[in-house]
């Protein structure tokens, strides 16, 4: 069965700092589709990155990065020299590769809450 | 660049009542699908349509139903509705991408549903 675990219900930082968001998965398939999406207090979903499961390559993406990896099936959100406009909450997804339409399944969520 | 479309954003209802939720696909996406996100919850997948047929199906109560329309457009049809059912609806749409694998989906901003 697909399930994802972000351990980190809550994160306070101070602007500025480095803040890493924990996403472990589980799946039988050996191609999946792993996604971050961020959803700020105003409440829509907005997508940060896709990684497929045969592209093992970290990504660099401005102020985030992130970092897969296959051996203990983690793939974790950093983001450097935090700021007030990153709090928000994340969430990391998982989807198998199936048919058209196959559902994203979703961890419970980190909230980031950063401070000036 | 055009977003996946929602409406209405806010809807109040009173108990056994019914209410029709719209999503409108960003354009040349094929496939559409719904989840439900209670509060402080993750989003739950509940039904998906690809080329306007039923994809892959959720915890969708067997009380909604939904369809994808000749234009993509799709509707969420709730009936007898229940306290319980107040949550932020979210439509997203994606394209099928090559070798058949489901692309990255994109989130609508999401309808407000409120039962009294």
């Amino acid at each position: 069965a697909q399930k994802v675990t972000q351990a980190q219900t809550e994160i306070s930082v101070v602007e500025k700092e480095d803040v890493t968001l924990d996403c472990v998965y589980e799946t039988r398939d050996t191609t999946y589709y792993l996604f971050w999406y961020k959803q700020p207090p105003s409440g829509e979903l907005v997508f940060l990155i896709r990684r497929n499961s045969f592209d093992e390559q970290n990504e660099i993406s401005g102020r985030y990065s992130w970092n897969f990896q296959k051996s203990t099936s983690s793939f974790n959100f950093t983001i450097t020299a935090s700021q007030v406009v990153d709090s928000a909450v994340y969430f990391c997804a998982l989807s198998e590769f199936n048919q058209a339409g196959t559902a994203l399944i979703f961890g419970k969520g980190t909230t980031l809450s950063v401070s000036s | 660049a055009a977003g996946v479309i929602q409406s209405p954003r806010h809807l109040i209802k009173e108990k056994r009542e019914t209410a029709t939720l719209k999503c409108y696909p960003i354009p040349r996406h094929d496939t559409v699908y719904w989840y439900q996100q209670g509060p402080g919850q993750d989003p739950q997948f509940l039904i998906s349509f690809y080329e306007k047929m039923q994809s892959d199906k959720g915890s969708i109560p067997d009380r909604f139903s939904a369809q994808q329309f000749s234009d993509y457009h799709s509707e969420l049809n709730m009936s007898s509705l229940e306290l319980g059912d107040s949550a932020l609806y979210f439509c997203a749409s994606s394209s099928r991408g090559s070798g058949g694998a489901t692309d990255t989906q994109y989130f609508g901003p999401g309808t407000r549903l409120t039962v009294l």
